[in-house]
């Protein structure tokens, strides 16, 4: 079937300005993962869900980022005056509910903010 | 902050042979996982490594999983040019399954 999907693919934003990341999930998947990664360095998380609630928000940097999830499918990253030093390529993942450690990744959207 | 830390940051072989990436982790851990990530875009999942099991296979990927170091390696064996990409170690916090610690990644050149 169809992997996680995410859109935009490529972003270009300026400071100040607000972003929306959409990610789609593996149908059936009721984890979702946010992850954000700058130049040359790892992944680091940002929120899980689990359905449409966010029991871990603990990787979100400040309150300008924020991020939903509806009908156990979509999700919506947002961030609010961003700020150069947001921008870096946000992965989205999803996992099924009885294996949760193997994260099935999409291809990410890579944000640069002017 | 990043629990995994691969070794080398860098590395460039020749097509056919073989690589091999270390990672190490700070806190104790239920799995570790590997991914490979091409143009720096996706993530691909390889192979997850539990932390009773000490070395596992999966077509030319051989993983090991030393937990008394906090250590791991992933060793590519007759590597292609196709498998030039950036290869991370993952592990979970330990005290949860879902959130994934990443380190900063190995870049693989294998050069035809």
């Amino acid at each position: 079937g169809a992997g996680v999907s995410q859109s935009p693919s490529n972003k270009v934003t300026e400071k100040g300005k607000d972003v929306e990341l959409r990610c789609d999930p593996i149908s059936g998947h009721t984890a979702l993962y946010w992850y954000r990664q700058r130049l040359g360095q790892g992944l680091e998380f940002l929120i899980y869900f689990q359905g449409n609630s966010a029991p871990d928000k603990s990787g979100l940097p400040s309150d300008r980022f924020s991020a939903e999830r509806t009908g156990e499918s979509v999700s919506t990253l947002t961030i609010q005056r961003t700020q150069q030093e947001d921008s870096a390529v946000y992965l989205c993942a999803s996992s099924q509910p009885t294996a949760q450690e193997t994260q099935y990744f999409g291809p990410g959207t890579r944000l640069l903010v002017l | 902050s990043q629990q995994g830390e691969e070794d080398p940051q860098a590395l460039s072989i020749q097509e056919g042979e073989n690589a091999t990436m270390n990672c190490s982790y700070k806190t104790s851990i239920n799995n570790l996982q590997w991914y490979r990530q091409n143009s720096g875009r996706g993530l691909v999942h390889l192979i997850l490594i539990r932390s009773n099991e000490r070395e596992k296979h999966s077509g030319r990927l051989r993983v090991t999983l030393d937990t008394s170091k906090k250590s791991s390696s992933l060793l590519i064996t007759a590597s292609r040019a196709a498998d030039t990409a950036s290869y991370f170690c993952a592990t979970d916090a330990g005290d949860s399954s879902y959130k994934l610690i990443f380190g900063s990644g190995t870049r693989l050149l294998v050069r035809p």
